[in-house]
C-alpha cells in the first residue's frame, strides 16, 4: 500500500480537461514539494512537474500542478490520445526518510 | 546530451547477488544526488535508495536495508547498486535517476532501466 493515494484510473474525451489527485499527510505532501511523472506505455518515466507547479523545459503548458495542504493535483487540458499513460506523484517523507510515490493513475483518453 | 545507461541486470536465484552500474554522461556527475528506483512487473514506481554527491548521506527503503548498498565513483561518472540476498520480490526494472538541482528531491533524468529477475 502506497504512502501517497492516487485514483487507480481516470478517463476523459479528447480535448477535455482531467485532474488527478494525490493525497498524503503532514510528513510528506504537507511539508514537502511534490513532483509528477508520466510513464507512457513501455517507456521510462518522465518528469512533468516539480516543486508543486513548475514545468521542466519542453513540457507543454497543458500540464499543470498545484498543492493544498496534504494533497496535490495534476491537471491536463486539451487532452490528446498521446496523453494516455500512467501518472505518478512523488515526494519526500520526512518520517520515513524515503522518497515516496503514489500508486499511479492510468489515464484513458476515450 | 544528458544520459544515464544502466547495466548489470539478469536472472539470479533467490539468495544470489548482482551488481548494477549506471554510467552517466553529458553533465557533471559529481554535482548531483543520484538514486535507484525500481518497478515490479505491472506495478508502480518504488524508490529504493539515494546517495549524496560526496557520499555523506545515504538512504534506503526498509525492505532492502542490510542487503543492498549504493555507491558511486565520481572519477568514473558511475553509480552502483550492490544487491545481495536477493528475493523474488526484488524482481523488476531498476532505473538509475538523477535528482534535480539543489536537492529538489525529484528525478529529472532517468536511465532506460535494467531488468532484474530473481527466480529459481
Amino acid at each position: 500500500q502506497s504512502v501517497l493515494t492516487q485514483p487507480p484510473s481516470v478517463s476523459a474525451a479528447p480535448g477535455q480537461r482531467v485532474t488527478i489527485s494525490c493525497s498524503g499527510g503532514s510528513s510528506n505532501i504537507g511539508n514537502q514539494y511534490v513532483a509528477w511523472y508520466q510513464q507512457l506505455p513501455g517507456t521510462v518515466p518522465k518528469l512533468l512537474i516539480y516543486q508543486n507547479d513548475k514545468r521542466p523545459s519542453g513540457i507543454p503548458d497543458r500540464f499543470s500542478g498545484s498543492k493544498s495542504g496534504t494533497s496535490a493535483t495534476l491537471g491536463i487540458t486539451g487532452l490528446q490520445t498521446g496523453d494516455e499513460a500512467d501518472y505518478y506523484c512523488g515526494t519526500w517523507d520526512s518520517s520515513l526518510s524515503n522518497v515516496v510515490f503514489g500508486g499511479g493513475t492510468k489515464l484513458t483518453v476515450l | 546530451q544528458v544520459q544515464l545507461v544502466e547495466s548489470g541486470g539478469g536472472v539470479v536465484q533467490p539468495g544470489g547477488s548482482l551488481r548494477l552500474s549506471c554510467a552517466a554522461s553529458g553533465f557533471t556527475f559529481g554535482s548531483y544526488v543520484m538514486h535507484w528506483v525500481r518497478q515490479a512487473p505491472g506495478k508502480g514506481l518504488e524508490w529504493v535508495t539515494g546517495l549524496w554527491q560526496d557520499g555523506s548521506h545515504i538512504h534506503y527503503i526498509d525492505s532492502v536495508k542490510g542487503r543492498f548498498t549504493i555507491s558511486r565513483d565520481n572519477s568514473k561518472n558511475t553509480l552502483y547498486l550492490q544487491m545481495n540476498s536477493l528475493r523474488a520480490e526484488d524482481t523488476g526494472v531498476y532505473y538509475c535517476a538523477r535528482e534535480g538541482e539543489l536537492h529538489r528531491l525529484d528525478f529529472d533524468t532517468w536511465g532506460q532501466g535494467t531488468v532484474v529477475t530473481v527466480s529459481s
